[in-house]
């Protein structure tokens, strides 16, 4: 079984449409979190959420919405999608509450608009 | 905030030579060290990490060093293989209340290229 699997693997869209990304863990974790990777392979936190509650929340335009129905799971929706959002899509688990051993990675979204 | 500045940004070494990854934070109170090793179209996996009460912690042929003091800490790999070839990111990290509120801060990378 794959510990932190995302849906789909690759997404091409056109401008203006909306899409959604699905992320879920069977580690047990209590944290997850979203990452985007550009094109220069820099890895940029997005979001965290903590047993369904949103922790973090960086500077990312309101057209990023991500929904956690429960703690194995962590989707991220993505309205009028602009040529920017291009980019690989990361979502990653950790523990949390002080036993923080880093993250495990999901296998990553790559995310094109044309 | 953090911010994580990481060197080189490539490098390219003789199989069976050594290969030295720098980085440095900028906040003190970061306590926690990952690096990640990214195959080409694959995830960042997790090959070796240091806590600050360390100085140095190896694991076969690669190794990290913390420099608390100066802020830094550096990626030793030795007796390189070809597919030690990859792109390798550097992190900080808080220890978060018991709230979750941990993240990573990552490096900018360092493409590594082994010749043989």
């Amino acid at each position: 079984d794959t510990a932190v699997s995302q849906t789909p693997k690759y997404l091409v869209t056109q401008m203006g449409n909306d899409k959604s990304i699905k992320c879920e863990q069977n580690l047990g974790h209590d944290t997850m979190y979203w990452y985007k990777q550009d094109s220069k392979k820099f890895l940029k936190i997005m979001f965290s959420y903590n047993n369904k509650e949103l922790i973090i929340n960086e500077t990312v335009p309101n057209r990023f919405s991500p929904k956690s129905p429960d703690k194995a799971h962590l989707n991220l929706h993505i309205n009028s999608l602009e040529l920017g959002d291009s980019a690989v899509y990361f979502c990653a688990s950790s523990r949390g509450a002080g036993h923080f051993y880093g993250y495990t990675f999901g296998s990553g979204t790559r995310l094109t608009v044309v | 905030g953090e911010n994580v500045e990481q060197h080189p940004s490539t490098l390219s070494v003789q199989e069976g030579d050594s290969a030295v990854i720098k980085c440095t934070y900028s906040d003190s109170a970061s306590n926690y060290f990952p690096w990640y090793k990214q195959e080409l179209g694959k995830r960042p996996q997790l090959i070796i990490d240091i806590r600050s009460n360390v100085g140095e912690k190896k694991d076969q042929r690669i190794a990290v060093t913390l420099n608390k003091t100066a802020k830094h800490f550096s990626l030793h790999i030795t007796e390189t293989q070809p597919e030690d070839s990859a792109v390798y990111f550097c992190a900080a990290s808080i220890r978060g209340s018991n709230f979750g509120n941990e993240k990573l801060t990552f490096g900018t990378g360092t493409r590594l290229t082994i010749i043989p």
